[in-house]
C-alpha cells in the first residue's frame, strides 16, 4: 500500500524555470492538499482540494498554481521559480468520513532548491 | 500573530524523564485537534487525536480546554526514539471542506 507519492524527491531549478510536483494517493480520500514547509515557519497551507474537480487558495498561494486531475492525483506547479519557493513541499490528503476522516496522510516530501 | 502557537524547544531531556508540550489555537471555532509527530527530514505523521476528556496512548497523554483555548500532550518516561519535533494541529470546517493549521512545532531531544 504506498499510500501518498510524491514525484520528484529533490530538484533545483534556476531562477524563472517552471515546473510541476506530482502527487498521487491510493487510499481513495476525496481531499488533498499542498504544503511548504520553512525552517522556523512550520508547515503552510498553499492549496488543497476539498473534492474532486474543486480547488481552494491556502495561506500562502502567489506563485503557484495547481490542478486535481482525478480523485488520485494533484499537481503542484511553479510557473516561474524564484529563491523564495526554495522548501520542502509536502503533498497530502484526507478521507474525510469515517472515523478517521480528519486524518491528514503526509507524502515523504519534494526538497526544492531555488538557484 | 499565529494561529497556532507553540514552544519551538528544543526540549533537551534525559531518557526516564516526563516531558510537556503546550499549544494555544486563537480561533475559537476549532473543531478538531492533532499532534503530530515529524522526524528529521520526514513527513509529518499523526501522533494521536486530542479529545476534550483528554485522552491517552501508552506514555502519551493529550488534553485540550477549549475554553482556555489550550492543547498539551504529555510524554512519561521518555525515550531516545521519542527524539523529533511534535507539532500542535488543529482542524476548523467541515469533514469534507476543513483544512488543517500546523503550528511550527516543538523540538525534543532525549539524551541518554
Amino acid at each position: 500500500n504506498a499510500g501518498v507519492t510524491q514525484t520528484p524527491k529533490f530538484q533545483v531549478l534556476k531562477t524563472g524555470q517552471s515546473m510541476t510536483l506530482q502527487c498521487a494517493q491510493d487510499m481513495n480520500h476525496n481531499s488533498m492538499y499542498w504544503y511548504r514547509q520553512d525552517p522556523g515557519m512550520g508547515l503552510r497551507l498553499i492549496y488543497y482540494s476539498a473534492s474532486e474537480g474543486t480547488t481552494d487558495k491556502g495561506e500562502v498561494p502567489n506563485g503557484y498554481n495547481v490542478s486535481r486531475l482525478n480523485k488520485r492525483e494533484f499537481s503542484l506547479r511553479l510557473e516561474s521559480a524564484a529563491p523564495s519557493q526554495t522548501s520542502v513541499y509536502f503533498c497530502a490528503s484526507r478521507t474525510g468520513s469515517g472515523t478517521s476522516k480528519n486524518i491528514q496522510y503526509f507524502g515523504a516530501g519534494t526538497r526544492l532548491s531555488v538557484l | 500573530r499565529k494561529e497556532v502557537e507553540q514552544d519551538p524547544g528544543p526540549f533537551n531531556v534525559p531518557e526516564g524523564a516526563t516531558v510537556a508540550f503546550n499549544c494555544t489555537y486563537s480561533n475559537s471555532a476549532s473543531q478538531s485537534f492533532f499532534w503530530y509527530r515529524q522526524d528529521c527530514r520526514k513527513e509529518p505523521k499523526l501522533l494521536m487525536s486530542v479529545y476534550s476528556s483528554g485522552n491517552e496512548d501508552g506514555r502519551f497523554t493529550a488534553q485540550l480546554n477549549r475554553a482556555s483555548q489550550y492543547i498539551s500532550l504529555l510524554i512519561r518516561d521518555s525515550k531516545l526514539s521519542d527524539s523529533a519535533t511534535y507539532l500542535c494541529v488543529v482542524m476548523h470546517g467541515s469533514s469534507n471542506t476543513g483544512k488543517l493549521i500546523f503550528g511550527q512545532g516543538t523540538t525534543l531531544q532525549v539524551k541518554p
